[in-house]
């Protein structure tokens, strides 16, 4: 079946100018995450949604950063005003709670964002 | 969550066993060990995991110590394909939390 799918798959853009990233995740499932990863770096939590629970925004870096959840499935990551240090790989997965174990986690390709 | 220390860096070669040692000896009871695996510009994918009991799935080989100190993972015959990041994380298994990434072992499979 589709597994996690983001877009776009790389974007370029110029210091100061707003990108939206976007995550359609796993059908049916409930959980949705958003991890960065910089150049030879290990990845850094984002936030997470589960189902209508208010989302867990405690790793996103500044209040640049932004993400929403229409629906309980597709999920749109914004950077206002972006910077050079915002350059990444956004990496977006989803779970299910019906699964065996909770933090099976499945990723999709990745966004590669470069702020010029 | 447990610490996990994992070597930086391992080669194998193509057809042979790989084995990828994780040290976790702060573990608790309630914490499971998770092997994940990020080639290289795709995102992490998820291989493994347990508890206490050895498992096997048709990616490869879990053993988990008897005192859960630590554990390896077992690639039983490695391809050039295998070559990744692969990560030891120990975690509970409650809902949904988000999953922390130390900084694995990479991975060589040589021919």
């Amino acid at each position: 079946g589709a597994g996690v799918s983001q877009s776009p798959s790389n974007k370029v853009t110029e210091k100061g100018k707003d990108v939206e990233l976007r995550c359609d995740p796993i059908s049916g499932h409930t959980a949705l995450y958003w991890y960065r990863q910089s150049l030879g770096q290990g990845l850094e939590f984002l936030i997470y949604f589960q189902g209508n629970s208010a989302p867990d925004k405690s790793g996103l870096p500044s209040d640049r950063f932004s993400a929403e959840r229409t629906g309980g499935s597709v999920s749109t990551l914004t950077i206002q005003r972006t910077q050079q240090e915002d350059s990444a790989v956004y990496l977006c997965a989803s779970g299910s709670l019906r699964t065996s174990s909770y933090n099976e986690q499945f990723f999709g390709p990745g966004t590669r964002l470069t702020v010029l | 969550d447990a610490k996990t220390t994992q070597p930086p860096s391992m080669d194998c070669a193509e057809g042979r066993a790989a084995n990828l040692p994780c040290n976790h000896s702060t573990i608790s009871g309630n914490e499971y060990v998770y092997w994940y695996r990020q080639i290289h510009s795709q995102g992490p994918q998820y291989i493994i995991h347990g508890l206490k009991n050895n498992e096997t799935n048709e990616m490869a080989s879990l053993i988990i110590t008897e005192d859960r100190k630590s554990s390896t993972l077992i690639l039983p015959h490695a391809t050039l394909r295998d070559t990744a990041v692969y990560y030891c994380i120990v975690r509970v298994n409650n809902a949904g939390n988000m999953l922390t990434f130390g900084g694995g072992t990479r991975l060589m499979v040589k021919p």
